[in-house]
């Protein structure tokens, strides 16, 4: 699975966007972007996946430059309860040999009231 | 529709003991994936379990084995613990579909060795 590097952390104000930039510039073709977090001493949590189009559902939105070198996670109305620690993970989700999701460090997104 | 579980929540061995963790995935799910988070670490793979076998393994000694039921539940078991083993042990379920596999995490059961 392709590296990924965060930032070790970031804050923003409550009801503002969060921004969660990722890298992962060695990226192959079949590999898809999986965001996850972590609220502290939680399991992880699923956020949200794409492979090369913007994706969005009822917790974030994921956008993926062109050249899918680069990704951000946006958190529209930042609230306390989504401060936990990000990660971002790029893998292949063929059925079987490479299927574990290898986690970084993650960033730490810290909400301000 | 209930999520991933795990159980026991925590658990306290000393050293040398065997442990057992179980796992139920979620609903519909047939995969089910071990993992150790060390304290300020980032989860560590440990296998992965489809049709009772063991499909894929991280960097883990035999130390660590597993077991998965007809039912797709799992365990996860260790022996002859060692301090290092203390950790948040986590599952994660899942299922193959249209090419795409989503895996989602239980809460998590804490070990520490003493």
């Amino acid at each position: 699975d392709a590296k990924t590097t965060q930032p070790p952390s970031m804050d923003c104000a409550e009801g503002r966007a969060a921004n969660l930039p990722c890298n992962h510039s060695t990226i192959s073709g079949n590999e898809y972007v999986y965001w996850y977090r972590q609220i502290h001493s939680q399991g992880p949590q699923y956020i949200i996946h794409g492979l090369k189009n913007n994706e969005t559902n009822e917790m974030a939105s994921l956008i993926i430059t062109e050249d899918r070198k680069s990704s951000t996670l946006i958190l529209p109305h930042a609230t306390l309860r989504d401060t936990a620690v990000y990660y971002c993970i790029v893998r292949v989700t063929d059925a079987g040999a490479n299927s574990k999701l290898t986690f970084g460090k993650g960033i730490t997104l810290s909400v301000r009231p | 529709d209930a999520g991933v579980t795990q159980s026991p929540t925590h658990l306290i061995k000393t050293r040398g003991q065997q442990v057992t963790l179980r796992c139920s995935p979620k609903s519909g799910h047939d995969t089910v994936s071990w993992y150790q988070q060390a304290l300020g670490q980032g989860p560590q793979f440990i296998f992965q379990y489809y049709e009772e076998e063991e499909r894929q393994r991280g960097n883990f000694p035999d130390r660590f084995s597993g077991h998965q039921f007809p039912n797709y539940s799992s365990e996860l078991n260790v022996n002859a613990l060692l301090l290092g083993d203390s950790a948040l042990y986590l599952c994660a379920s899942s299922r193959f579909r249209d090419g795409q596999e989503t895996q989602y995490f239980g809460p998590g059961t804490r070990l520490l060795v003493l």
